[in-house]
Order: structure tokens, then C-alpha cells, then sequence
């Protein structure tokens, strides 16, 4: 059974462009999270997508915005990057009837030039 | 707004020494509280988790009591082993209205290394 996957693992962008990541949630997971690590912190929530709708979003700006298929798999997309968005993002599945569980992926780890 | 707060690390210890990793918690309503760990190179896993005053998680050797009085979820292992190596992280989640959990709200964590 895989678990949760994201890609690309890393990437480079240089200020200003965008940035789409991607994470397809655990078999039987319909709920997708996007959290933002930065270096040596905890992970912050981004926002949370159930049924292809946000259902609930962090104190993040605009120029993140999201997507959810209706096969569960989501984007994560960031506009007019900016150095400070360099973090690790985690993709994080669960079942909306189960709750606490979290299962989170390896991560894509973006760094900003 | 909700908060957690982590014992600052690096955590350094030799195999089979007691292991503490303070936490403690700031939430208006009636949180659960997890702890996760992050090996290196892997995503975050549970690790376990409490949802109501003086629930113990329990898992791995390693426990967790869910303390309301003094706001706390302390982390503790009687022997660690250098394979707990790893950053932990002290969470808090309140319950969505429509079921499931609202979002996670992590401490920053605390790096653990065990040597032989």
C-alpha cells in the first residue's frame, strides 16, 4: 500500500516565478493538508482541501493556492516567489471519518534564489 | 491563538539513558494532542496521541500524558535506543465541527541524538 507521495523532491526557482508541487494521498485518504517547514521549525499549515473544496487555510498569503481532484490528489501551487518561501512543504493525507491521524509524505523541498 | 511550546534542543544522550522532551500547550477549547517524529530523510509519523485529560498515548516504548492542570504533554522513554535518533514534535488539534481534525498546530521541535 504506498503511502503518501509528493513530487518533485527538490527544486530550485528563482525569485518571482511559480512553483506547482504535487501529492497523491494514501490509498482510502480523501482529506489533503499542505504544512511549510522552514529550516529548524515545526510545520505550518497551509490549508486543508476535503472533497475538492479549501475547507480550511492558515495565515498564508494569496499567492498560495491549491487544487484537489476528484481522484483526491492535490497541487500546491505558490505564485511570485519570494526568498523567504524557501521551506520543505509536506503533503499530509487523512480520512475524514478517522480522526488524528495525519500521514505525511517525504516532503518537497523548495529553495528560492 | 492556540500554541505549543518545546524544550529547546539539541537532546543529547547515551543508549539506554531516560529521556524528557517537555512540552506544554496554550488552547481555548479541548485539544488532542500528538506527538510525531521525523527520521532523517522520512516524512513525519504518529507516534502517539491523547485526546482528553489524563489519556496516556503509549507507543514504542515511549509515553505521553495528557495533562489539562499544568497544560502539558511531556514525552518520555524509560531506555533509549541510538535507532530514536530523530526531531520530535509536540502537536495540538481541535476537533472540526464536520468531524475529523482541524488543522495541526506544531511546536518546533526538538532533535534527539542517542549514542552508543
Amino acid at each position: 500500500d504506498a503511502g503518501v507521495t509528493q513530487s518533485p523532491t527538490h527544486l530550485i526557482k528563482t525569485r518571482g516565478q511559480q512553483v506547482t508541487l504535487r501529492c497523491s494521498p494514501k490509498s482510502g485518504h480523501d482529506t489533503v493538508s499542505w504544512y511549510q517547514q522552514a529550516l529548524g521549525q515545526g510545520p505550518q499549515f497551509i490549508f486543508q482541501y476535503y472533497e475538492e473544496e479549501e475547507r480550511q487555510r492558515g495565515n498564508f498569503p494569496d499567492r498560495f493556492s491549491g487544487h484537489q481532484f476528484p481522484n483526491y490528489s492535490s497541487e500546491l501551487n505558490v505564485n511570485a516567489l519570494l526568498l523567504g518561501d524557501s521551506a520543505l512543504y509536506l503533503c499530509a493525507s487523512s480520512s475524514g471519518q478517522i480522526t488524528g491521524e495525519l500521514f505525511f509524505g517525504e516532503g518537497s523541498r523548495l529553495t528560492v534564489l | 491563538g492556540d500554541s505549543v511550546t518545546q524544550m529547546e534542543g539539541p537532546v543529547t544522550l547515551s543508549e539506554e539513558a531516560f529521556l524528557t522532551i517537555n512540552c506544554t500547550y496554550t488552547a481555548t477549547g479541548y485539544p488532542s494532542l500528538f506527538w510525531y517524529v521525523q527520521y532523517p530523510g522520512e516524512g513525519l509519523q504518529l507516534l502517539l496521541k491523547a485526546t482528553k485529560a489524563d489519556d496516556k498515548g503509549s507507543n514504542k516504548g515511549f509515553e505521553a500524558t495528557y495533562r489539562k492542570e499544568t497544560t502539558s504533554f511531556h514525552l518520555e522513554k524509560g531506555s533509549v535506543q541510538v535507532s530514536d535518533s530523530a526531531v520530535y514534535f509536540c502537536a495540538l488539534s481541535d476537533l472540526l465541527f464536520s468531524g475529523g481534525y482541524n488543522k495541526l498546530i506544531f511546536g518546533a521541535g526538538t532533535r534527539l541524538a542517542v549514542h552508543p
